[in-house]
């Protein structure tokens, strides 16, 4: 069974302080990993995609890689409370395969 | 924009009347998924369809059943819904061949209420 596994939370952080989001897979062949942020009663949106080892940033996101370890995280730096949301981890296998989510970390992101 | 659209935002039926979700979308993508998601859980992939194949998760229950009659629409169709199938249910997008640099790209969802 290919899971994805992510704490439920809630993560609380005051506002400017770095969020950290982690998030592990038990799939080897899983190639590529996505973040979605999803407001209450809202779709996923799309915030950061990883594909190698090794840290991608973008704006305030910065997204970690480990393959060796299966293991990937989102940092968020300068936390605000817009940020406050359920941050979904996925990944894909191979090329071809279906996106597997994991239930979501919920961030409250305290002013 | 370019976008999915799902319609209706809110849907509520009554046990067992079929009912019919769905989405459309501008992005011209030919990979369309259909997602059921309930309260604290991760997206549940139902099926989807590359082009016109159709294809159907394994442990997707048979009372839920999709139609693509073109590139542009996709529908969920629930034949006799019970309290069990109350959930948001999210339809997605990706261009093909998938290439693992394509994410999906989500609609705002509907909200199914069973009474």
């Amino acid at each position: 069974q290919k899971e994805v596994e992510q704490n439920s939370g809630p993560l609380s952080v005051p506002e400017g302080a770095i969020a950290s989001l982690n998030c592990t897979y038990s799939d080897r062949g899983s190639q590529s990993f996505f973040w979605y942020r999803q407001y209450s009663g809202k779709s996923p949106e799309l915030i950061m995609s990883i594909y190698s080892n090794g840290d991608k940033e973008d704006g305030r996101f910065t997204a970690q890689l480990n393959k060796a370890s299966q293991y990937v995280s989102l940092l968020i730096r300068d936390s605000q409370p817009s940020d406050s949301a359920t941050y979904l981890c996925a990944s894909r296998q191979g090329s071809q395969g279906n996106l597997i989510f994991g239930k979501g970390t919920k961030l409250s992101v305290k002013p | 924009d370019a976008m999915v659209i799902q319609n209706p935002r809110y849907q509520v039926t009554q046990f067992g009347k079929p009912v019919t979700l769905s989405c459309s979308q501008t992005l011209n993508h030919n990979v369309m998924y259909w997602y059921q998601q309930k309260s604290s859980q991760a997206p549940k992939l139902l099926f989807h369809y590359y082009d016109k194949d159709f294809n159907n998760e394994a442990d997707t229950p048979d009372n839920f059943q999709s139609r693509r009659p073109n590139t542009s629409f996709c529908f969920l169709d629930i034949r006799s819904p019970g309290l069990g199938d109350a959930a948001m249910y999210l339809c997605a997008t990706s261009r093909a061949p998938t290439g693992r640099r394509q994410p999906q790209h989500f609609g705002d969802g509907t909200r199914l209420s069973i009474l």
